[in-house]
């Protein structure tokens, strides 16, 4: 159980594109998701919070109107990279968030490689 | 302001030997740690977790210890195992708060045969 799915696991596009990334929570319902980013031997490092329903909530530093999330329901997040550019190249994962007793634990999907031309 | 450091980038163990994986973190008010295992080019693995009140969780060969006046913890895996190699990240999260992870810099594990 648990599992999380993301699609596509990889995209190379040209410079100016816009760019979605689905996150899929697959057997299970997830009120809050979340989108990392991680850049090559670097750390996770946390872009938004996505939360179904609402708006998006977005770590310092993070664009909002580049990195659009829509967190449509409880199963579905969306990563819009808007425009992208070279530097948006990554490697992005989300994951959601399942309550486990007492705690909120996080599973992650697989990842997705965005190459910009 | 880097709140979770891993401070060692890599680490090679001989097989069958314990690996030690250090962490060290600044805020105070977390409250739950977690440790991953992650290949290149996939999503983080969940290996074992520890709340803020307990100093020791045990699972299978891995055991994490949580020293929260030194604000330091430590992932051991006995015996290490070639299959063990990746790259392994503790996180930190506020258990009450907004669930948001905060992840380490990672250290990469060689466990040589």
């Amino acid at each position: 159980g648990a599992v999380v799915s993301q699609h596509p696991s990889r995209v190379i596009c040209k410079s100016g594109t816009s760019v979605k990334i689905e996150c899929r929570s697959l057997d299970f319902q997830a009120t809050t998701m979340f989108w990392y980013r991680q850049f090559p031997k670097k750390s996770l490092m946390l872009m938004a919070t996505s939360n179904e329903g609402s708006k998006a909530t977005y770590e310092q530093g993070v664009e909002k109107d580049k990195f659009l999330i829509n967190h449509a329901s409880l199963t579905l997040s969306t990563l819009t990279v808007t425009s992208a550019h070279p530097e948006d190249s990554s490697f992005y994962i989300c994951s959601a968030s399942l309550r486990l007793g007492q705690i909120k634990e996080q599973f992650f999907g697989p990842g997705t490689r965005l190459t910009v031309l | 302001d880097q709140q979770v450091k891993q401070n060692s980038p890599s680490l090679s163990v001989q097989e069958g030997r314990i690996s030690i994986l250090n962490c060290d973190y600044t805020n105070s008010m977390f409250d739950y740690f977690l440790w991953y295992k992650k290949y290149p080019a996939e999503g983080p693995t969940f290996l074992i977790s520890i709340s803020s009140i307990k100093d020791k969780n045990e699972d299978g060969r891995f055991t994490v210890f949580l020293n929260k006046s030194a604000k330091h913890l430590s992932l051991h895996i006995v015996p290490s195992q070639p299959g063990d190699s990746a790259v392994y990240f503790c996180a930190a999260s506020l258990w009450r708060g907004t669930y948001k992870y905060i992840f380490g810099t990672g250290t990469r594990l060689k466990v040589l045969a």
